[in-house]
């Protein structure tokens, strides 16, 4: 079973070049969402998603666009890429439900936008 | 900014002292996770508090909900070298899932 994946793990950007990173899980998860994650700032929503169809920003939204065109996949894109987007990028998928489920992390993408 | 507030940002502790991270919320949450991120790993899900002034254990783990499911801590008695990494607490306002900044826990052998 392979989880939640990312790729790709590493990424050098050029100011203005545009990019996506790929999210796919094989738990058949409603919920998928993007964090970002930087030094003494935890690890920050940007986009999430209920189910196919479905997107909602989440604390830092500008900047990425996501899609979800079915529920295995959660593509986050960069149009124009910034030095502040210098960042680790982490996918997660969890079930939807009463209580909600726990989230499963990938193992993340190491951009950097120079 | 950070709606979830978790302290201190970091402690580093002799092994086989506790160690105690806390984390706050000015809203009231529907539950409460605890993730802990090794090194140059990713967050691996510890446990979810649902209801409140709920205590739950592993092992030298304890977790606590706060009555009020405002507030949280997290409390390792005797830590050890493998206790090492962030800890951080997430909790659900609707579908999105909010973390703290988390604890950074060093264990000086």
């Amino acid at each position: 079973n392979a989880g939640v994946t990312q790729t790709p793990k590493f990424q050098v950007l050029k100011t203005g070049q545009s990019m996506t990173l790929q999210c796919a899980q094989d738990m058949n998860h409603e919920y998928m969402s993007w964090y970002r994650q930087d030094p003494g700032m935890g690890l920050r929503l940007i986009h999430y998603s209920v189910g196919a169809g479905i997107t909602d920003q989440g604390e830092v939204p500008n900047g990425y666009n996501v899609s979800r065109s079915t529920t295995e996949d959660f593509p986050l894109r960069l149009l124009s890429a910034a030095p502040s987007q210098t960042s680790v990028y982490f996918c997660a998928s969890s079930y939807l439900g009463r209580t909600r489920g726990e989230l499963f992390f990938g193992e993340g993408s190491r951009l950097t936008v120079l | 900014g950070q709606q979830v507030m978790q302290i201190p940002q970091y402690q580093h502790v002799q092994e086989g002292e506790d160690f105690t991270t806390y984390c706050n919320s000015s809203t009231t949450l529907s539950n409460i996770q605890w993730y802990k991120q090794r090194p140059g790993g990713h967050p691996v899900f510890l446990i979810q508090l649902v209801k409140s002034g709920e205590v739950k254990k592993q092992k030298r783990l304890t977790f606590q909900f706060g009555e009020a499911k405002k507030n949280s801590s997290l409390h390792i008695t005797a830590t050890q070298t493998t206790d090492v990494g962030t800890y951080f607490c997430a909790g659900h306002r609707g579908n999105k899932l909010v973390f703290g900044a988390g604890t950074i826990l060093r264990v000086k052998s």
